[in-house]
């Protein structure tokens, strides 16, 4: 079992909140991602890492920023929430031929 | 640039009859990973399947196999026995080793199987 996790994992915020979403792994991976995914829809990579001081934008444009002080822990913050972020963030990390993934982040801006 | 493309939004089978799931890639990289993933409805991410560009043989896990043909780019997914729980959305995903290590997925196939 993966031993990555999310919280929180339902979140409903007002419009222009700050917001961060936890992502941490025990497995010691260098490699971390966070996407986005609208409910049946697919991923979209908006942020990864390949380890510590080290984060790039994904494909899709996003508000959103990411940080990564330490290997195990790669949070994401949006700094004024919009009904437009509303959506499901999943965490995953890598290692040999296996993408772990969180369980994901629920994320209702009203 | 990568992309993985899954031209099928919905599929449906019959429980016990196998089903195979499309997906192509492009990439310029000789090195890559090409995933499987299962989402039920309740959204967490299982693992199905890996296969490596330079695998000799195509992968298999259980009632899943993988149709790799390297020359096509085509890595399709081949369920067989389908079950009632194999109900769910599947996504394929490719990873470029010597890159920039970005994973990125194609836009899912929803599988129905029924009774």
């Amino acid at each position: 079992e993966a031993d990555i996790y999310q919280t929180p994992r339902y979140l409903v915020i007002g419009t222009g909140k700050k917001i961060t979403l936890e992502c941490s792994q025990t497995m010691g991976h260098d490699k971390m991602y966070w996407y986005q995914q609208d409910p049946g829809m697919e991923l979209h990579l908006i942020h990864y890492s390949y380890g510590v001081n080290s984060t790039e934008k994904g494909d899709l444009s996003s508000e959103s920023t990411v940080s990564r002080i330490r290997t195990e822990h790669f949070p994401l913050t949006l700094e004024s929430a919009r009904p437009s972020h509303t959506s499901q963030y999943l965490c995953a990390s890598y290692q040999g031929n296996t993408i772990y993934f969180g369980e994901g982040s629920w994320l209702t801006v009203v | 640039a990568q992309k993985i493309t899954q031209t099928q939004p919905g599929m449906f089978v019959q429980e016990k009859e196998a089903v195979t799931l499309d997906c192509t890639y492009d990439t310029s990289d000789p090195s890559y990973g090409l995933f499987w993933y299962k989402q039920p409805s309740s959204g967490e991410m299982i693992f199905l399947i890996y296969q490596g560009s330079y695998d000799q043989q195509n992968a298999t896990e259980g009632r899943y196999s993988l149709n790799f043909q390297k020359a096509r780019k085509s890595a399709n997914l081949v369920i067989s026995a389908s079950q009632l729980g194999d109900s769910a959305m599947y996504f394929c995903a490719m990873r470029e080793r010597s890159n920039t290590d970005k994973l990125i997925f194609g836009t899912g196939t929803r599988l129905q199987v029924f009774p």
